[in-house]
């Protein structure tokens, strides 16, 4: 399985302000995706981050609130902008195992609390 | 109905006993499914794929029932190190995607 690391671990933000966070994995993959899990609450997709393309969003997300950017096989963000309270949540990346059998591997995750 | 459904617990249950759990999934086409554990404060881990034919690793097993649509989770033995939250996850083929049932709370009691 792939290692990910996220960074930053958690943030504490004010309204209005945005953050980025990264993801890195140890190994080229094809698709990377973004995830939130509000609390209490299951993981829920954000967008599946393809290099050298487009991230395509899930219903209720959209690129304004939430730019991914995908430079290379490795590596990607997710800004969240002009946050508000409201997007107080785990952000995951996560990464499908090379084998395309679905199975995915995700990073420790970025705790964003707004203030 | 909605895509994936799990009885949200807790399930307290005393250590050594044996505990399952069922997850239920409306789309009749999906062709993966998949239980995760996450333990508080901290990122899912695929604990094992769910074969037709069923899968056990160790002290867990799990089984797909295709005709009522749910899938199972056996802990046999159960262990402290047990409790987390148990994530079921069932592949969408309308449109390649995975999804996460909102998990069962376990807690194993000394």
């Amino acid at each position: 399985s792939a290692v990910i690391s996220q960074k930053p671990s958690r943030d504490i933000c004010q309204r209005g302000t945005s953050l980025t966070i990264q993801c890195q994995v140890d190994s080229q993959v094809t698709m990377m995706f973004w995830y939130r899990q509000q609390p209490g609450q299951s993981l829920t997709l954000i967008a599946t981050a393809n290099q050298g393309s487009e991230a395509t969003y899930e219903s209720g997300f959209v690129i304004d609130k939430f730019p991914i950017s995908r430079p290379n096989l490795t590596f990607s963000t997710l800004t969240v902008s002009n946050m508000s309270p409201e997007d107080s949540s785990i952000y995951l990346c996560s990464v499908e195992d090379t084998r395309g059998n679905y199975e995915q591997y995700f990073g420790p995750g970025t705790r964003l609390t707004v203030t | 109905r909605k895509e994936v459904e799990q009885d949200p617990g807790p399930f307290n249950v005393p250590e050594g006993a044996t505990v399952a759990f069922n997850c239920t999934y409306s789309n009749s086409a999906s062709q993966s499914f998949f239980w995760y554990r996450q333990d508080c404060r901290k990122e899912p881990k695929l604990l094992m794929s769910v074969y037709s034919s069923g899968n056990e690793d160790g002290r867990f097993t799990a089984q797909l029932n295709r005709a009522s649509q749910y899938i199972s989770l056996l802990i046999r033995d159960s262990k402290l190190s047990d409790s987390a939250t148990y994530l079921c996850v069932v592949n969408s083929n309308r449109d390649d995607k995975i999804i996460f049932g909102k998990g069962t709370r376990l807690h194993i009691l000394p």
